[in-house]
């Protein structure tokens, strides 16, 4: 079946530092994938989406690549803030389905500090 | 205009107890989904609701249920509560055709 795999957490940076989280798929087809966000005592938010192969989404400075040949969407961002600091979520949403069955990641804990 | 909004915010159930959750849409959303997240098993999907129809289910036991009316307002049922229950319960809407979920803040629900 479909799932979704994610780097383990907590991640700690200083601020203005890189990042990345890794996330890889699998599904047959092409899944829509997503990255969300959540900061404590919220729900999640729609952070980025890709719907095919070669789509780069982007929102806020975080970017990812849909990449078939290696089932990845790597989230990235250039510069953390410490507002950036929350639980980031990948998911898919599995080819040629209707609706919004969303499978998620485990989520990755990002720490950022001053 | 407004998100989704989910009522109770929090709960306190005892087991064997049952509960009744409730979720409102954005205006003009049709599709209503439901998730549940914990700590040890992360966010899973229960299952999806679109014009009153169940259109997609999880794999959760048939003590979780759920209904949508026809204003696409949804509620899920937990009956027979039982301790591994408590979690923190999603709900998220979307438009039709569209596959962005927008969700609400969540009911936590801790059952003792």
């Amino acid at each position: 079946g479909n799932s979704v795999t994610q780097m383990e957490g907590p991640v700690t940076l200083s601020e203005e530092a890189f990042l990345t989280i890794n996330c890889t798929y699998t599904a047959t087809g092409y899944p829509s994938l997503f990255w969300y966000v959540q900061y404590p005592g919220e729900g999640l938010q729609l952070l980025l989406k890709a719907t095919k192969a070669d789509d780069k989404g982007s929102n806020k400075g975080f970017e990812a690549t849909y990449r078939k040949e290696t089932t990845s969407f790597h989230l990235e961002k250039g510069s953390v803030q410490v507002s950036d600091s929350a639980v980031y979520f990948c998911a898919l949403s599995g080819p040629n389905q209707a609706g919004t069955a969303l499978i998620f990641g485990k989520g990755t804990t990002l720490s950022v500090s001053s | 205009k407004a998100g989704v909004t989910q009522t109770p915010r929090y709960l306190i159930k005892t087991r064997g107890q049952q509960v009744t959750l409730s979720c409102s849409p954005i205006s003009g959303h049709r599709s209503v989904s439901w998730y549940q997240q914990t700590p040890g098993q992360g966010l899973q999907f229960l299952f999806e609701y679109f014009s009153e129809t169940q259109r997609n289910k999880g794999n959760f036991p048939g003590r979780f249920s759920g209904r949508q009316f026809s204003n696409s307002r949804s509620e899920m049922n937990v009956s027979t509560l039982e301790l591994g229950d408590s979690a923190l319960y999603l709900c998220a809407s979307s438009f039709q055709g569209s596959n962005e979920a927008f969700f609400g803040q969540g009911t936590r629900l801790t059952v003792v």
